[in-house]
């Protein structure tokens, strides 16, 4: 059973913080992405990576980076966090059949 | 790029009515149509998905249908039951490997 975990389930960061959201998967899975969720607007694409130290931009990739060091470790990283981030983070991995795994979320909050 | 649209964005049956959520994709090289259930606190889980060469496929009470000459493919589910209350998310995908969500459908099944 493919297992996707996040390092934080909640979190609380002051704007101008540098913030780390780390998401691991135990499946060799290639492909990884991160998403946050908005209510209205769904998920959205923030970056994803197709091999270790690749990565590509998704629809909303301001604010943001990220670091693929290892296969199975998929960072994102908020530069300095400003209160349009508060949101829902979601990681997600993607098998050769095509089929998304996502993590549990990280809900974070930009005081 | 690709653009998924999901109605309607509520959807409110009595219990052991069907539900029925569309979506519509822009791009004909999408051959991919998963969809997610999201329960209250959860991550987004697969629920059934279709590929560009089926029009039709069924697991139980849900369905999914694929027009692949009108770009929409639409979730069934029939004898909902309270447990189906939910979010619901259509995506598609094809070309590069990325995933476009629709916005959401939040189902509640009305003992």
């Amino acid at each position: 059973d493919v297992k996707v975990t996040q390092s934080s389930r909640y979190l609380v960061k002051r704007t101008g913080e540098k913030v780390f959201l780390e998401c691991v998967q135990d499946m060799d899975h290639e492909n990884m992405f991160w998403y946050r969720q908005d209510p209205g607007l769904g998920l959205r694409l923030i970056y994803f990576s197709y091999d270790v130290k690749m990565k590509e931009k998704g629809d909303i990739p301001e604010g943001y980076s990220v670091s693929r060091e290892k296969k199975e470790r998929f960072s994102l990283i908020l530069e300095s966090a400003s209160t349009n981030q508060t949101s829902m983070y979601l990681c997600a991995s993607f098998s050769v059949a095509y089929e998304q795994y996502f993590g549990p979320g990280t809900r974070l909050t930009v005081t | 790029g690709e653009n998924v649209e999901q109605h309607p964005s509520t959807l409110s049956v009595q219990e052991g009515d069907s539900a029925v959520i569309k979506c519509t994709y822009s791009d004909s090289a999408s051959n991919y149509f998963p969809w997610y259930k999201q329960e209250l606190g959860k991550r987004p889980q697969l629920i059934i998905d279709i590929r560009s060469n089926v029009g039709e496929k069924k697991d139980q009470r849900i369905a999914v249908t694929l027009n692949k000459t009108a770009k929409h493919f639409s979730l069934h589910i029939t004898e909902t039951q309270p447990e189906d209350s939910a979010v619901y998310f259509c995506a598609a995908s094809g070309t590069g490997n990325q995933f476009y969500f629709g916005t959401g459908t939040s189902l509640t099944v009305i003992p």
